[in-house]
């Protein structure tokens, strides 16, 4: 069964620091993988996508993949308050019949401290 | 632009009572998906369509049906509501075969008494 782990926190980290999310995945045929945020009461929101090893930035965010580590990160660079939420990582894969996934991590709920 | 959309936002059943929860997206995505979300359960699949006119079960299916009534719509249904379904549902939708990532709708908090 493929299976995205994550620590469920809760993370705490001051405003203005860098903020390290991690994620292992279990399948090795997983090709891409994507960060969502989740704010309490509300739906998933992707902010990160990243599909090759090494980082990826856009804005205060980088992705990172290790692919023969198969582990996954996030870091958010100059947190803050508003960044307080739950994320989510998830790796797409195949699933069979034709269809691709995505499995969902159990998501590390991270609180910026003003 | 809409994107995913959900009805209804708050819905409280009796245990035993049918309802349908209803999805539908504006993306002209091929693929749709129901999850459930639970404390501590993280997003759970219930079921998804990879394409209009096909359907399969996720993860968790026992106790749900649903239509893939045509491209934009897909529902949800439940024919005896039981407490261990009170839960947040949400739909998504992506593009088959690809790796954008999924739209999700706002959810549909339900309640079972």
């Amino acid at each position: 069964q493929k299976e995205v782990e994550q620590n469920s926190g809760p993370l705490s980290v001051p405003e203005g620091a860098i903020a390290s999310l991690n994620c292992t995945y279990s399948d090795r045929g997983s090709q891409s993988f994507f960060w969502y945020r989740q704010y309490s009461g509300k739906s998933p929101e992707l902010i990160m996508s990243i599909y090759s090893n090494g980082d990826k930035e856009d804005g205060r965010f980088t992705a990172q993949l290790n692919k023969a580590s198969q582990y996954v990160s996030l870091l958010i660079r100059d947190s803050q308050p508003s960044d307080s939420a739950t994320y989510l990582c998830a790796a797409f894969a195949y699933s069979g019949a034709g269809s691709y996934q995505l499995t969902f991590g159990k998501g590390t709920k991270l609180s910026v401290i003003p | 632009n809409a994107g995913v959309t959900q009805t209804p936002k708050f819905q409280v059943l009796k245990t035993g009572q049918s309802m349908t929860l209803q999805c539908a997206q504006d993306m002209n995505h091929n693929s749709m998906y129901w999850y459930r979300q639970d404390p501590g359960m993280g997003l759970r699949l219930i079921y998804y369509s990879a394409s209009e006119g096909t359907t399969d079960k996720g993860e968790v299916p026992n106790g749900y049906n649903v239509s893939r009534l045509n491209k934009r719509e897909f529902s949800l249904r439940l024919e005896s509501a039981a407490p261990s379904q009170t839960s947040v549902y949400f739909c998504a939708s992506s593009e088959q075969g690809t790796a954008y990532g999924y739209t999700f709708g706002s959810g549909t908090r339900l309640t079972v008494v």
